[in-house]
């Protein structure tokens, strides 16, 4: 089993720019995330997805858009990139629910110049 | 408002030593309270999950500690190896007027042969 399956690793955008991170996982979880993680401080949540069909916002959600396309794959965009989103992004997933133990990709680190 | 600090910041000790890592939260009600190793370019991989009824988990040489009264927990790692350097984060959820997962800045720890 590969997990929880992120990509790119890494990526530069310049300003204005757009993306699309994808993840996709293959524990057959309900619940998907997507976080971004700064130097010094903790994990934030960006959006996250209940179970197939819902999203909801977390806390950080300004400049981001996500796509529940499946049980499987849960994508993160960034419509018009600003230097203020460069940071590390993480998808993880779960069984049930943020309280339940998460299992993480391998992250994304993203730089907008 | 929901808070989760972790001391110390970084910690270098040589290989074979123990060493014990602190978490204070401030989230409450309290429903579970997780620690996490993070690799160097790499994403969170759980370690233990504690609930209120619980006040001690092992895993291998990591044993976390939790104190609900007082709202603290320790990860105490034994006879540390190198391949023990890495971030520990601590996470914490609970809280009223809707249920919030919250993860500390986490702590860095060097092992050094």
């Amino acid at each position: 089993n590969a997990g929880v399956t992120q990509t790119p690793k890494f990526q530069v955008l310049k300003t204005g720019q757009s993306m699309t991170l994808q993840c996709a996982q293959d524990m057959n979880h309900n619940s998907m995330y997507w976080y971004r993680q700064d130097p010094g401080m903790g994990l934030r949540l960006i959006y996250y997805s209940a179970s197939e069909g819902t999203t909801d916002k977390g806390e950080v959600p300004n400049g981001y858009n996500v796509s529940r396309l499946n049980k499987r794959e849960f994508s993160l965009r960034l419509e018009s990139a600003a230097p203020s989103q460069t940071s590390v992004y993480f998808c993880a997933s779960s069984d049930q629910g943020q309280s339940t133990e998460a299992f993480f990709g391998q992250g994304t680190r993203l730089t907008v110049v | 408002k929901n808070q989760v600090e972790q001391s110390p910041q970084s910690l270098i000790i040589l290989e074979g030593k123990n060493c014990t890592l602190q978490c204070n939260y401030t989230v409450s009600p309290f429903s579970n309270l997780r620690w996490y190793k993070q690799d160097t370019g790499r994403g969170p991989v759980s370690l233990t999950i504690m609930t209120f009824s619980e006040n001690t988990k092992s895993n291998g040489r990591y044993t976390a500690t939790l104190d609900a009264d007082t709202k603290q927990s320790s990860l105490h790692i034994t006879a540390s190896q190198l391949s023990d350097s890495a971030s520990y984060i601590c996470v914490v959820s609970g809280g009223t007027g809707g249920f919030k997962t919250i993860f500390g800045a986490g702590t860095r720890l060097f092992v050094k042969a």
